[in-house]
């Protein structure tokens, strides 16, 4: 059973505009979160992440929310770009066990 | 520096046939992780290893999958016999057991198994 769900598998923006991403999670255990963007023909890479004891994280044009009552969490991208076009997986964990992933969303930026 | 690297990245074979994928971690790292991707299922956990140690395989799909890994810089993901049903891109990905974000994965670029 999937423990985080991403449950937009498409999402389409325009440059320039801002790009949410959703994922819920059902395991109240999972102390950590990490978003990972994935092109076509390469392995997932780490974007950016957040721990269980905070509700933002920032880092340039990407920020994370998380809403622990509500077990989610989000990716904003802005401003959007084409470069940012891309699967992203949501992925979330226990301290020392493995990443649980989402099925991924692909975000389509257009121009 | 050399990140995680798989072969082969595809691989074509027919059904019945063995097949065996491999991974070289990113030297110092000490956890070993293989993902499988489909389209249905997104990004799944087979197994992964912590010092070389089998930690949890209770995502291998059935006794046709197995995975070893003899020492800290090779692993491999073996299917007998394959099928149809096993198309899909195998990733390997491996981790230091310290640093922050802890789940910080490194992936390879993946395998790509298609299965007639």
């Amino acid at each position: 059973d999937q423990q985080v769900k991403q449950n937009s598998p498409s999402l389409s923006v325009q440059e320039g505009r801002i790009s949410i991403l959703n994922c819920d999670y059902t395991n109240s255990m999972f102390d950590y979160f990490l978003w990972y963007k994935k092109y076509p023909a390469e392995g997932p890479t780490f974007l950016i992440s957040i721990s269980s004891i905070k509700d933002k994280n920032e880092d340039g044009r990407f920020t994370v929310f998380l809403n622990k009552s509500a077990k989610h969490l989000s990716l904003h991208i802005v401003p959007s770009q084409p470069g940012d076009s891309a699967v992203y997986f949501c992925a979330a964990a226990r301290s020392g066990y493995a990443l649980n992933f989402g099925k991924g969303t692909s975000l389509l930026v257009t121009p | 520096d050399a990140g995680v690297i798989q072969s082969p990245r595809h691989e074509v074979t027919e059904m019945g046939q063995e097949v065996t994928l491999r991974c070289k971690p990113i030297s110092g790292h000490n956890s070993l992780f293989w993902y499988r991707q489909t389209m249905m299922r997104g990004l799944e956990l087979l197994i992964y290893f912590n010092n070389n140690v089998p930690i949890d395989d209770s995502g291998m799909p059935e006794d046709r999958f197995s995975a070893k890994m003899p020492n800290a810089s090779f692993s491999t993901l073996k299917i007998q016999p394959s099928e149809p049903r096993d198309s899909a891109v195998y990733f390997c990905a491996s981790r230091t057991g310290q640093g922050h974000p802890p789940g910080e994965l490194f992936f390879g670029e993946g395998s790509r198994l298609t299965v007639l």
